[in-house]
């Protein structure tokens, strides 16, 4: 099993519709994880950082993670062009694992 | 504040030739990690240095090496090119205070293209 692992995608929503993006992770993962979006030829960036269960919210954006299932979301409300990029999972302290990213594509 | 910046941004090497990439963190930031994204493998870890010491390792050879300086500046040595060291090479930099959960910040990459 990889050690972090999301839906492969390619995800595409209507402008306005809410897209969900989903991870799991192993026991090898530390227990805190990262949304980072990624736009073609560019570096990741921050969206969203997650370490107790539950949800955060931060805009339109929501994460929620739950430790028994191993399982972290992001759930992007009102999705805007703007959103269509990359996103990745990684959990970990220094040492950062990722998983191979989910292609969003918001259609207008 | 500034961010993480990375040079070169893009580089063109040979196979057999050795590369040096930089890259200074953002002000105060004492951590700095380095990953590759490739099409094939995504981003992969390959070290952290914190206080110009080497503390995490990923799964690479002995031909990618780093090096953090005092002011937490950092370089990463790529020696014999491959044609697969082709990527993206990052920068993240983060406070490391002692907690688990550290945000990094990405710097702009520098892309390398090996022929």
């Amino acid at each position: 099993q990889k050690e972090v692992e999301q839906n492969s995608g390619p995800l595409s929503v209507p402008e306005g519709a809410i897209a969900s993006l989903n991870c799991t992770y192993s026991d090898r993962v530390s227990q805190s994880f990262f949304w980072y979006r990624q736009y073609s030829g560019k570096s990741p960036e921050l969206i969203m950082s997650i370490y107790s269960n539950g949800d955060k919210e931060d805009g339109r954006f929501t994460a929620q993670l739950n430790k028994a299932s191993q399982y972290v979301s992001l759930l992007i409300r009102d999705s805007q062009p703007s959103d269509s990029a990359t996103y990745l999972c990684a959990g970990g302290g220094s040492r950062l694992t990722f998983g191979e990213g989910t292609q969003l594509t918001v259609n207008p | 504040k500034a961010g993480v910046t990375q040079t070169p941004r893009y580089l063109i090497k040979t196979r057999g030739q050795q590369v040096t990439l930089s890259c200074s963190p953002i002000s105060g930031h004492r951590s700095v990690s380095w990953y590759q994204q490739t099409p094939g493998q995504g981003l992969q870890f390959l070290f952290e240095y914190f206080s110009e010491t080497q503390r995490n390792k990923g799964n690479f050879p002995g031909r990618f090496s780093g090096r953090q300086f005092s002011n937490s500046r950092s370089e990463m040595n790529v020696s014999t090119l491959e044609l697969g060291d082709s990527a993206l090479y990052l920068c993240a930099s983060s406070l490391w205070l002692g907690r688990d959960g550290e945000t990094q910040y990405f710097g702009p990459g520098t892309r390398l293209l090996v022929l």
